[in-house]
């Protein structure tokens, strides 16, 4: 079965660097979302991203992120100046179309030192 | 008020129980509603998607959503120790956000 798949599985960064976390969603999906989950809390939803341009985003999503399909294959999430409240598990997900369910991968670990 | 509302548990119940687990929403306007369920560390596995109101089947798992009352349900008939995970339940009004409930933690006793 199809799946979203990202990388890295864990990532430590240091305060105040950038971060680059990577998925490549189901082939033929249409619209892409990166989540966040802090240990213990809910899935809280960041972004979405269909047709090239950001669909909605939270207000968690503030300019120190940004979305990139670079290719016909990656999603990327960029984070500029990590914080050490940016220390969560990452998901993106993927939809194939209006009606159709989010399937999600399995994440990033994202710890900031 | 949260979108969606869910019982964090912990649920134990003993093998082979019928399992109830729920949700509440507060916006009128979700119409997709999921059932994912996480182990830990590893990312939401899509378990049910209803559309709208109504009742769906898939082996030992039921989805229910009644809209007038804005309630979800999720069963789990002859719960199997391998149950035992994080149950989230998300709803959404479109297709460009969705919202999670905290999720209920479940463990099914051997």
């Amino acid at each position: 079965e199809p799946e979203v798949t990202q990388t890295p599985s864990h990532q430590v960064t240091q305060m105040g660097q950038e971060v680059i976390l990577r998925c490549v969603p189901i082939s033929n999906h249409l619209y892409f979302y990166w989540y966040r989950q802090i240990l213990g809390q809910k899935v809280e939803f960041l972004v979405s991203f269909y047709n090239n341009e950001i669909s909605e985003k939270s207000e968690i999503f503030d300019d120190q992120f940004s979305v990139e399909r670079p290719d016909g294959s990656n999603f990327t999430l960029k984070i500029r100046s990590t914080k050490l409240e940016d220390s969560a598990m990452y998901f993106c997900a993927s939809l194939g179309g209006i009606g159709q369910p989010q399937h999600f991968g399995d994440g990033t670990r994202l710890s900031i030192l | 008020q949260k979108e969606v509302e869910q019982d964090p548990g912990p649920l134990s119940v003993p093998e082979g129980a019928i399992v109830s687990l729920n949700c509440t929403y507060s916006n009128s306007a979700f119409q997709y509603f999921m059932w994912y369920r996480q182990y830990s560390r590893k990312g939401p596995e899509l378990l049910m998607y209803t559309y709208s109101s109504g009742n769906k089947e898939d082996g030992r798992f039921t989805a229910q959503v009644d809209k007038s009352s804005k309630y979800i349900s999720l069963f789990i008939r002859d719960s199997q120790p391998s149950d035992s995970a994080t149950y989230l339940c998300a709803s959404a009004s479109g297709t460009y956000k969705y919202i999670f409930g905290t999720g209920t933690r479940l463990k099914v006793l051997a």
